[in-house]
């Protein structure tokens, strides 16, 4: 069966540090990748996705970045955080059959 | 590509009532249909789908009919729990569109 992992599940960093969140996949290959973000009380917001290794798309504007070093591998990151960056995120898969999949989410607080 | 219009919550009911929660979608082609449950604190699970119209999916007493030719996906249940307080998303799932479609989630709150 397929399982997506992500972390870590909550985090506190201050403003300007770095940031790096990690989702991997098992049980598939190939897969479409995601990350959300769900600020408190809103929506879900798509901020990347990518389709293949190397491949992504960015949706809005924005102080962080994604990256795809591997088939099951998708990495949220920023260089310096701002305090907007706030919220829970999320990373999900895709099959076009039957729905997505999504992590257990990382809610991160900027301090 | 797809797009989800999703009735504004919250939505505030007594343990035993009735619930529905409307969605209707846009899409190009013929999209699965989908509804998540996002508990407090928690990430997304998929509740039910239906994948071509006339399908009814179900689970936990929720129940949702895919209606193309209204482009609907209303969710209902005959009798909810305090447990099923949560936030509900509806989305349409391909169609000929990579970027899955979110509604913006209806806050469910139910009162013992």
């Amino acid at each position: 069966s397929q399982t997506i992992h992500q972390w870590p599940a909550t985090l506190v960093q201050p403003v300007g540090s770095p940031l790096s969140l990690e989702c991997t996949v098992e049980g598939t290959s190939n897969p479409n990748l995601y990350w959300y973000r769900q600020a408190a009380g809103r929506g879900l917001q798509l901020l990347f996705y990518s389709v293949g290794i190397g491949q992504i798309s960015s949706e809005v504007p924005q102080n962080l970045s994604a990256s795809r070093p591997q088939d099951r591998q998708f990495i949220l990151s920023s260089k310096k955080l701002l305090l907007s960056d706030s919220g829970f995120y999320l990373c999900a898969w895709i099959d076009r059959n039957y729905g997505y999949t999504f992590g257990s989410g990382t809610r991160l607080t900027v301090v | 590509g797809n797009s989800v219009t999703q009735m504004e919550g919250p939505v505030t009911l007594s343990e035993e009532a009735f619930l529905t929660i409307n969605c209707t979608y846009t899409a190009t082609g013929y999209p699965s249909l989908f509804w998540y449950v996002q508990y407090p604190g928690e990430g997304l699970q998929l509740l039910l789908k239906a994948t071509k119209a006339d399908d009814k999916g179900s689970n936990k007493g929720f129940e949702a009919t895919y209606r193309k030719e209204t482009t609907s996906f209303h969710l209902e249940k005959g009798s909810v729990q305090v447990s099923d307080s949560a936030v509900y998303f509806c989305a349409p799932s391909g169609g000929g569109s990579y970027i899955p479609t979110f509604g913006r989630g209806t806050s469910l709150i139910v009162h013992p």
